[in-house]
């Protein structure tokens, strides 16, 4: 299949920084995006969806200004977590859905990134 | 919100034998179910999409099956080697407008001991 390489693998902050996730889809290109975040022990919970050149749709309860979106190419989408606070401490993932030819339609993870917010 | 459920939450299977765990799901506002395989530090890997009631999948040793009117997807492992040792993810697509936003239950972890 397809790779999404998603960066960093983890990372630790202290409360009141920014953290910037990557989600970059090596070879297709993805109009949309999407971004899950998974706390111990619970599911895999979709949070926003990512559309280039376009806002960001985000599922209830997920605040946009503490969750910015970025998807200015059709190969790469960020999530920063403003002003990370522990409680923000969690496995964040990103999937691609592909545009056009070969994976069109088909959806494609990233490795995902741990954050830890001390 | 689709309620998606999975189980059991793990279990330990001996190499060389078969199983099977259950994806639940509420049959209404269905569209899709998909099936993924996650090793830790990897991507989950996709290995079925099913939307009609019935179908039966196969790749490998790995199959499943889908009956949307009651609300239910098996996964089965012939046949189980170490490399099987995984989480099993199910997860459901409401609609086609919702194509990509994938509601996941939490998972089957299997272990293969040799």
């Amino acid at each position: 299949g397809a790779v999404v390489s998603q960066h960093p693998s983890w990372v630790i902050c202290k409360s009141g920084t920014s953290v910037k996730i990557e989600c970059r889809s090596l070879d297709f290109q993805a109009t949309t995006m999407f971004w899950y975040r998974q706390f111990p022990k619970q599911s895999l919970m979709l949070m926003a969806t990512s559309n280039e050149g376009s806002k960001a749709t985000y599922e209830q309860g997920v605040e946009k200004d503490k969750f910015l979106i970025n998807h200015a190419s059709l190969t790469l989408s960020t999530l920063t977590v403003t002003s990370a606070h522990p409680e923000d401490s969690s496995f964040y993932i990103c999937s691609a859905r592909g545009t056009g030819g070969r994976w069109r339609g088909e959806l494609f993870f990233g490795e995902g990134s741990r954050l830890t917010v001390l | 919100i689709l309620n998606v459920e999975q189980s059991p939450q793990s279990l330990h299977v001996q190499e060389g034998d078969s199983t099977n765990f259950t994806c639940s799901f509420p049959s209404s506002n269905f569209y899709a179910l998909h099936w993924y395989r996650w090793e830790t530090a990897k991507s989950p890997e996709a290995l079925f999409v099913m939307t009609l009631n019935g179908d039966e999948k196969k790749k490998g040793r790995i199959s499943a099956t889908l009956n949307t009117k009651e609300g239910y997807s098996y996964l089965y492992i012939k046949g189980s080697q170490p490399e099987d040792s995984a989480t099993y993810l199910c997860a459901c697509t409401p609609g086609t407008d919702s194509w990509g936003k994938l509601q996941f239950g939490a998972g089957t972890q299997v272990v293969v001991t040799p």
